[in-house]
Order: structure tokens, then C-alpha cells, then sequence
């Protein structure tokens, strides 16, 4: 059973603080890692796909992180704005399959 | 260019009824796939399509849904016959090249509402 876990689950911050949140996920036959930006009454959007261990990528304030070894991601955002208010998901497919698995999602709200 | 287009975007029927769920794909995209989200289980893989072939429906919750992708521009998920248990919000979503790793595009989704 694939298993993807975020945390926290839900993150309140004033804007400018900067903001890290985790994605877990089984190292075992690991192909890509997925990161989504889901504002309410949207449909998901796709912010990063990761493939590599050690792949860092970044748009803009918002930059990602891959341990493919220990089976993590971090998704930073650095100086948050009340538009980066959203929920935060993170999605890994493993070899052999276009399958994604999703976490439950990170909720961020910035306030003003 | 058009994105994911789903249809309806609102569905409210009574328990028992059918139900016919429809999305478009982005022309040029190869992998179709349903999702259902529920508030308990999240985002949730129904079943996917790779150059109009069913590839896993092992998330297919029981016999009463189906998915169909007659050609590569248009798949339909049915519920026969619906359950309050069925209310949930269900995404499409295409991506290009299975071969790769491509993001997946999202449709805004149909919001399903069984009574």
C-alpha cells in the first residue's frame, strides 16, 4: 500500500513569514513526485514535478526540495502572501504505473 | 488552449437515479483520468485511461460505476443506480506523455449530490 502523508495539516502564518510544510511518502520503486496548488472553488493546479533525488526546483517565492533515499519533500514559500492562501498537495506515482497517490493536503492561510 | 472542460458542473438527483458524468480531455493529451474527493478520503483515483484504454480501475468503488472513453477527446464515468454515499466532488484530469513525468491538468469537476 502506497502511503503519502503531508504535514501539518492545516497552517496559519501572517504574511511575510515564510512557510515549510512535509510530504512522506515509500522510497521503494519511486518514480516521480508531484506538488499541486488547490485554491477553494478551483480545480488543482500543478506547481512541481520531481523526479531525481536531490532535484530542488523553484517559481517564484515557492521552491521544492526531493529526497528520493528517505522518501521526502519539502515545499517552501518564502515571504507567504494572502493569494498564497490555498491547500497544498503533494502526489507520488510510482515505476511502472501513471497512477498518482495523493495526500490529504496541507491548508495555508495567510493573513493580511 | 482549452483546458479539462467537465460537464455538468452541478448534479443534485434523487438515490436510485443514474448518473453520467462527462469530460473533455486537452487535445494532444494521451491519459485521461476520475478522481473522486471526499472530505474523509481526500483525492482518490477512480480509474485511468492511457491512449483510450482502461489501465487500472482498481479504484472503482463497485459494479454500480463504469467509465467509458470512446475516443480520445470524450469519457464518461456513470453511476446505475446512485447512492447518497456517491455525493462527492468527481475531477478529470489529462496529461501528455505516460512515458515521462507530466503534471496532470484538472477540470473544475462535477459536484454530485445524491438525495
Amino acid at each position: 500500500i502506497l502511503n503519502v502523508e503531508q504535514s501539518p495539516q492545516s497552517l496559519h502564518v501572517q504574511e511575510g513569514d515564510s512557510t515549510n510544510f512535509t510530504c512522506s511518502f515509500p522510497s521503494s520503486n519511486f518514480y516521480a513526485l508531484h506538488w499541486y496548488r488547490w485554491e477553494t472553488a478551483k480545480s488543482p493546479e500543478a506547481l512541481f514535478v520531481m523526479t531525481l533525488n536531490g532535484d530542488e526546483k523553484k517559481k517564484g517565492r515557492i521552491s521544492a526540495t526531493l529526497n528520493t533515499k528517505e522518501g521526502y519533500s519539502y515545499l517552501y514559500i518564502k515571504g507567504s502572501q494572502p493569494e498564497d492562501s490555498a491547500t497544498y498537495l503533494c502526489a507520488s506515482r510510482m515505476s511502472g504505473s501513471e497512477k498518482l497517490v495523493f495526500g490529504k493536503g496541507m491548508k495555508l492561510t495567510v493573513n493580511p | 488552449d482549452a483546458g479539462v472542460i467537465q460537464s455538468p458542473r452541478h448534479e443534485v438527483t434523487e438515490m436510485g437515479q443514474e448518473v453520467t458524468l462527462r469530460c473533455k480531455p486537452i487535445s494532444g493529451h494521451n491519459s485521461l483520468f476520475w478522481y473522486r474527493q471526499t472530505m474523509m478520503r481526500g483525492l482518490e483515483l477512480l480509474i485511468y485511461f492511457n491512449n483510450n484504454v482502461p489501465i487500472d480501475d482498481s479504484g472503482m468503488p463497485e459494479d454500480r460505476f463504469s467509465a467509458k472513453m470512446p475516443n480520445a477527446s470524450f469519457s464518461t464515468l456513470k453511476i446505475q443506480p446512485s447512492e447518497p454515499r456517491d455525493s462527492a466532488v468527481y475531477f478529470c484530469a489529462s496529461s501528455r506523455d505516460s512515458s515521462k513525468s507530466q503534471p496532470q491538468h484538472f477540470g473544475d469537476g462535477t459536484r454530485l449530490s445524491i438525495l
